[in-house]
């Protein structure tokens, strides 16, 4: 596509029910991050993908907390037994090496 | 471990008027400094960036920023605002080449009165 695209754009749920938020980076994009996105702060980082695999991982919370890129283009993250602490947008971003970072309009999760 | 400050939560500026905003940062080799705007409902968009050379950086939409480097600064000014402008900006620091593990500060929202 065009532009990153994240799915669901709005995800509420409840404390303790499992959720994945999708995104499709831009076509031919090798690198792949998550950040997250408190209310009132800046985007805080959670993942890193270069192709397939996790090249850092390190902003994960806790463990929790999961993505995977299976087949190098779109990537699920995944969140187990939520928590009213993970309300927050999640958002995801590509970059094809020139020099900049091109993110989705993020998923907003609201964990009730 | 890098950071960035922006003493700034909230500006209101006229529409027309010039406008500066702040961004320390603290970073233990050269930094590769962003600045991203982010209007309700958007992605987060690249404004400009900053990797070496001239300190003067020219980005889209008349903004430009300065890299200090004896000040760990890398203010943004724009001369004359429109009301378009009004949205919230964020200044990042990130170890540069192809890692975009970037640090955000918490962003400064700019309001644009009439």
């Amino acid at each position: 596509g065009a532009g990153v695209s994240q799915t669901p754009s709005n995800k509420v749920t409840e404390k303790g029910k499992y959720v994945e938020l999708r995104c499709d980076p831009i076509s031919g994009h090798t690198a792949l991050y998550w950040y997250r996105q408190s209310l009132g702060q800046g985007p805080e980082f959670l993942i890193y993908f270069q192709g397939t695999g996790a090249a850092d991982d390190s902003g994960l919370p806790n463990d929790r907390f999961f993505a995977v890129r299976p087949e190098g283009s779109v990537s699920t993250l995944k969140i187990q037994r939520t928590e009213r602490g993970d309300s927050a947008v999640y958002l995801c971003a590509s970059s094809g090496g020139a020099g900049e970072l091109f993110f989705g309009e993020g998923s907003r999760l609201t964990v009730l | 471990a890098q950071s960035v400050t922006q003493p700034d939560i909230h500006i209101t500026v006229s529409e027309g008027a010039s406008l500066e905003l702040r961004c320390n940062y603290s970073y233990g080799a050269t930094p590769y400094l962003f600045w991203y705007v982010q209007s309700p409902g958007q992605g987060l968009q690249l404004l400009l960036k900053y990797f070496s050379g001239d300190t003067l950086v020219q980005g889209i939409k008349g903004f430009e920023a300065e890299f200090k480097r004896s000040q760990s600064s890398f203010n943004l000014r724009k001369p004359s605002v429109h009301w378009s402008d009004a949205a919230e900006y964020f200044c990042a620091v990130g170890p540069g080449g192809n890692d975009y593990k970037l640090s955000f500060g918490a962003g400064t929202t700019v309001t644009v009165r009439a």
